[in-house]
């Protein structure tokens, strides 16, 4: 099966730089997704590595280590709307995506 | 226009009814998921379909039973609804079902199911 970890809680000051991990265990991988969910919102797409290496979006940023089954999500220059859940999920092929149980980031001023 | 829609946005009913939530997409995406997110915020995967064929059933109660009418639906009935029940239902669209494409799922707004 396929599982994934990460933490539950997040604080970090407005205008910070926070880093959110993820690791994974999967018998086959595709690639690993972030995805972002306000309170009372949709889950929306962020960023997807399927190879090693460091993606940039704008302030967003994901990484990944295949080697390790670990990546992360870092968020540059918090601001308070940034303040949401983040979900890493795992893409191992011919099965929906597996999401991890989510990190709340809390951006305090 | 919304990429993904699904009604009611909130539904509020009694233990043992039964209750369907409706979904549609305008992607023109080939596979639909229903995902149910729970208190604790848990996104688990229900059913996936593709093409309108159930590809994934995951470990859920027989109650549920998805239907698709065609690639762009995919509606979610629920029979003798239970406490447990009570949770936010997300439908999903991806393309090439997400199993080698870029792992992009766009989600509808989500129904939220409240059992009395």
């Amino acid at each position: 099966g396929q599982s994934l970890e990460q933490p539950s809680e997040v604080t970090a000051v407005e205008g910070a730089i926070v880093q959110i991990n993820c690791t994974y265990q999967t018998s086959g991988f595709y690639g690993l997704s972030w995805y972002q969910q306000h309170d009372g919102g949709a889950p929306t797409f962020l960023s997807y590595n399927a190879l090693d290496g460091l993606e940039e979006t704008g302030r967003f940023s994901s990484f990944l280590s295949r080697s390790d089954s670990y990546g992360y999500l870092l968020l540059q220059e918090l601001q308070m709307k940034d303040s949401a859940s983040y979900f890493c999920a795992l893409n191992s092929g011919n099965t929906p995506l597996v999401f991890g149980k989510g990190t709340r980031l809390s951006v305090i001023a | 226009d919304t990429a993904v829609s699904q009604t009611p946005k909130y539904l509020v009913t009694q233990m043992g009814n039964d209750k369907s939530i409706k979904c549609e997409q305008n992607l023109g995406h080939d596979t639909m998921y229903w995902y149910k997110q729970d208190s604790k915020k848990f996104l688990k995967i229900m059913f996936s379909y593709n093409n309108k064929e159930l590809i994934i059933n995951e470990t859920v109660p027989n109650r549920f039973s998805p239907k698709s009418p065609d690639k762009a639906h995919l509606n979610l009935h629920i029979n003798s609804l239970e406490l447990g029940d009570s949770a936010v239902y997300f439908c999903a669209s991806s393309q090439e079902g997400a199993a080698s494409g870029p792992g992009e799922l766009f989600f509808g707004e989500g129904s939220r199911l409240t059992v009395l």
